[in-house]
């Protein structure tokens, strides 16, 4: 069973770069069925994608974003990481990876989710 | 980007009672829709895709229907587990897009 772990600084301080790292177990992360994602959900509200990317290194970013963010990923590690540079306080969240089929573009497994406070 | 809106926000059910959800896409996302699960402290959890078809794993008390901007989460009979926040998501445009949720509580 392929199972998701984020890690990284619970806290950041404004106008920094959040960076968190996805460690995935129970699988290849270079399995070209599905894409590596980040997902995530300020306190109380909803969900909002951040991005994908998939173990060639091709990268999807949420436009809303896409000049602050970078997403890699690391085959040799079975890892993937994100970047958000210039954070404020409403970039402060519970940050999900997720695993997405690369046919059915659905969420088929989730990290536990971390919380990133930006605050100085 | 294409807006989805869930109603209604809150939805008060007793248990063992039929629980209907709503989804509407702000322009077609033909059957390319997904509905999750998330209890509290909890990441969400897939429970429909493609409108329709449930995931591994979870009871036949679930059922989804509806296509192109209209779309329905049906709970048959509700359980003390059901009770929690449920998302829509598309997955036909990107970037991809939640709805805000709808608590279902327990009346």
């Amino acid at each position: 069973q392929v199972q998701l772990q984020e890690s990284g600084p619970g806290l950041v301080k404004p106008s920094q770069t959040l960076s968190l790292t996805c460690t995935v177990s129970g699988g290849s992360i270079s399995s070209g069925d599905y894409y590596w994602s980040w997902i995530r959900q300020p306190p109380g509200k909803g969900l909002e994608w951040i991005g994908y990317i998939y173990y060639s290194g091709s990268t999807y970013y949420n436009p809303s974003l896409k000049s602050r963010v970078s997403i890699s990923v690391d085959t040799s590690k079975n890892q993937f990481s994100l970047k958000l540079s210039s954070v404020t306080a409403a970039d402060t969240a519970v940050y999900y990876c997720a695993r997405l089929g690369v046919t059915m573009m659905v969420v088929i497994s989730w990290g536990q989710g971390t919380l990133v406070t930006v605050s100085s | 980007e294409i807006v989805m809106t869930q109603s209604p926000a809150t939805l008060s059910v007793s248990p063992g009672e039929r629980a209907t959800l709503s989804c509407r896409a702000s322009q077609s996302v033909s059957s390319n829709l997904a509905w999750y699960q998330q209890k509290p402290g909890q990441a969400p959890r897939l429970l429909i895709y493609r409108a329709s078809t449930r995931a591994t794993g979870i009871p036949a008390r679930f059922s989804g229907s509806g296509s192109g901007t209209e779309f329905t989460l049906t709970i048959s009979s509700l359980q003390s587990e059901d009770f929690a926040v449920y998302y829509c998501q598309q997955y036909n445009n990107w970037p991809q897009t939640f709805g805000q949720g709808t608590k279902l509580e327990i009346k």
